[in-house]
């Protein structure tokens, strides 16, 4: 089993509509949550971080259920620069190394 | 600022070849980061350096892969010999005292 795992998609979209990703994690010690955004042939970059109380970043909601172990993120009113590729990252816990684990990513694709 | 860089961009290099990769993380940054991701897997981590430090190796896939961090700045990872399997994007990712990991903009890396 994956220690993250998401939806591949695609997810084609219109423009303006309302999608949500969701992701799971296997390490119930798990400490911090983020999601990243990876263009075509492109670094992963911080979109948001993701807190137990839930978190939002203009049209970008980001959501966490510790006791399902569970990681949610929604994009209202989707824009065609929000095709991307969505990464699901999780820090385990434990040791100073702060490492990332990633899951696969789910595909974006805004339609206009 | 500068970002985190990566040399080179691109490498393809034959079967039982050496390749050496190199990052400059971000000035300051203690803490630096490698990742890979091979064709239809997740990025993956595989080790993470505190200055001249290997703070955690556990991700590197065998005794092929070589890096250093000397003096503390840049840091190299070499491949020797390069087997098929080692085809893939090499991340670098480098962090301050915040938890945030920046990424650089990855080599891509292909063995025939």
């Amino acid at each position: 089993r994956k220690e993250v795992e998401q939806d591949p998609g695609p997810f084609n979209v219109p423009e303006g509509a309302t999608v949500a990703f969701n992701c799971t994690y296997s390490n119930s010690a798990s400490q911090s949550f983020f999601w990243y955004r990876q263009d075509c042939r492109k670094e992963p970059k911080l979109l948001m971080s993701v807190y137990s109380s839930g978190n939002e970043d203009g049209r970008f909601t980001a959501q966490l259920n510790r006791a399902s172990q569970y990681i949610s993120l929604l994009i209202r009113d989707s824009k065609l620069s929000d095709s991307a590729t969505y990464l699901c990252v999780v820090r385990p816990g434990g040791g100073a190394t702060n490492k990332l684990i990633f899951g696969t990513g789910t595909l974006l694709a805004v339609q206009p | 600022e500068a970002g985190v860089t990566q040399f080179p961009s691109h490498s393809v290099i034959e079967k039982g070849q050496t390749v050496t990769l190199r990052c400059d993380p971000i000035s300051g940054h203690d803490n630096l980061y490698w990742y890979r991701r091979v064709m239809g897997k997740e990025i993956k981590f595989l080790l993470h350096f505190v200055k001249e430090s290997k703070q955690d190796e556990s991700g590197m896939p065998n005794n092929r892969f070589l890096a250093e961090r000397t003096g503390g700045t840049y840091s190299t990872l070499k491949v020797q010999p390069a087997e098929l399997e080692d085809s893939g994007v090499y991340f670098c990712a480098s962090r301050g005292p915040a938890e945030t990991q920046y990424f650089g903009p990855g080599t891509r890396l292909l063995v025939l």
